[in-house]
C-alpha cells in the first residue's frame, strides 16, 4: 500500500532556531501532501497544503512565513519551523492521498526549549 | 463538508464488538464517509469508507443509514491494540483534504 514517511519522528530545538521535516512518499507520487499539527489531547488541524511545483496554500491564521513548505518533487514535501518558539511544540502530521484515500506519515514530535 | 458528531468516548470489552456512531445529519450526496484512527503519538490510519452501502474489509464494517445521515463503525472483535481515537468524515468527491473532529475514544478493556 501507498506508504508516506516522515523524518524526524522527534526533535529537540532551542528557541529561536529553525527545524525541518521531511515527508516522503515512498512508493507512488504525490502533487500534493497536507500538513497538520496537533497539541496535545486535541484533534488534528489542517496547516497547509503542499502543491509541487507551486506555492502552499496554508489555513486561516497559519503564519505561512514561519512555516516554510517547499515541495519540490513529487515525492518530497518539508515542512520548515522556523524561529521556534515554545508554543510551536506540537505534533507534526503529514499526508498524501493515495488512491481512494490518505495516507500519513508517522508525525514529529517537535519540543523547543 | 458536512460536519460529524461523535461520542467523545466509548468502552468495549475485549473480543467483544465495538460499535462506533457516527452522525453526519447534513451530508450531501456527492460527500463519502471516512473512518480513520490515531493510536497514541502516531499518525491517523485508514480504516473504511463508504458513499451508500454498507462496506466490509479485513479491519472493520462500516452500515450506512439509508437517509446516509448517520453510520457506525463496526470492530467485530476488539483487542487492546485497537484503543485509538476513532474519525469519523465527510469528504466530498475529488476533495483535496481531510478535516478532523474531535473523533471517539475507544478504550478496549481487558
Amino acid at each position: 500500500g501507498a506508504v508516506v514517511s516522515q523524518h524526524p519522528s522527534r526533535v529537540i530545538c532551542k528557541s529561536g532556531t529553525s527545524v525541518k521535516i521531511e515527508c516522503r512518499s515512498l512508493d507512488f507520487q504525490a502533487t500534493t501532501m497536507f500538513w497538520y499539527r496537533q497539541f496535545p489531547k486535541q484533534s488534528l488541524m489542517l496547516m497547509a497544503t503542499s502543491n509541487e511545483g507551486s506555492k502552499a496554500t496554508y489555513e486561516q491564521g497559519v503564519e505561512k512565513d514561519k512555516f516554510l513548505i517547499n515541495h519540490a518533487s513529487l515525492t518530497l514535501s518539508t515542512l520548515t519551523v522556523t524561529s521556534a518558539h515554545p508554543e510551536d511544540s506540537s505534533f507534526y502530521i503529514c499526508s498524501a492521498r493515495a488512491g481512494f484515500g490518505y495516507t500519513f506519515g508517522s508525525g514529529t514530535r517537535l519540543t523547543v526549549v | 463538508d458536512a460536519k460529524t458528531t461523535q461520542p467523545t468516548s466509548m468502552d468495549c470489552a475485549e473480543g467483544r464488538a465495538a460499535n462506533l456512531p457516527c452522525n453526519h445529519s447534513t451530508i450531501s450526496g456527492n460527500e463519502y464517509v471516512y473512518w480513520y484512527r490515531q493510536i497514541h503519538s502516531q499518525g491517523p490510519q485508514y480504516i473504511i469508507h463508504g458513499l451508500k452501502n454498507n462496506e466490509t474489509n479485513e479491519m472493520a464494517s462500516l452500515i450506512i443509514t439509508e437517509d446516509r445521515k448517520s453510520s457506525t463503525l463496526i470492530l467485530p472483535h476488539a483487542t487492546l491494540r485497537d484503543t485509538a481515537v476513532y474519525y469519523c468524515i465527510a469528504v466530498p468527491t475529488g476533495a483535496n483534504n481531510l478535516f478532523f473532529g474531535t473523533g471517539t475514544r475507544l478504550t478496549v478493556i481487558p
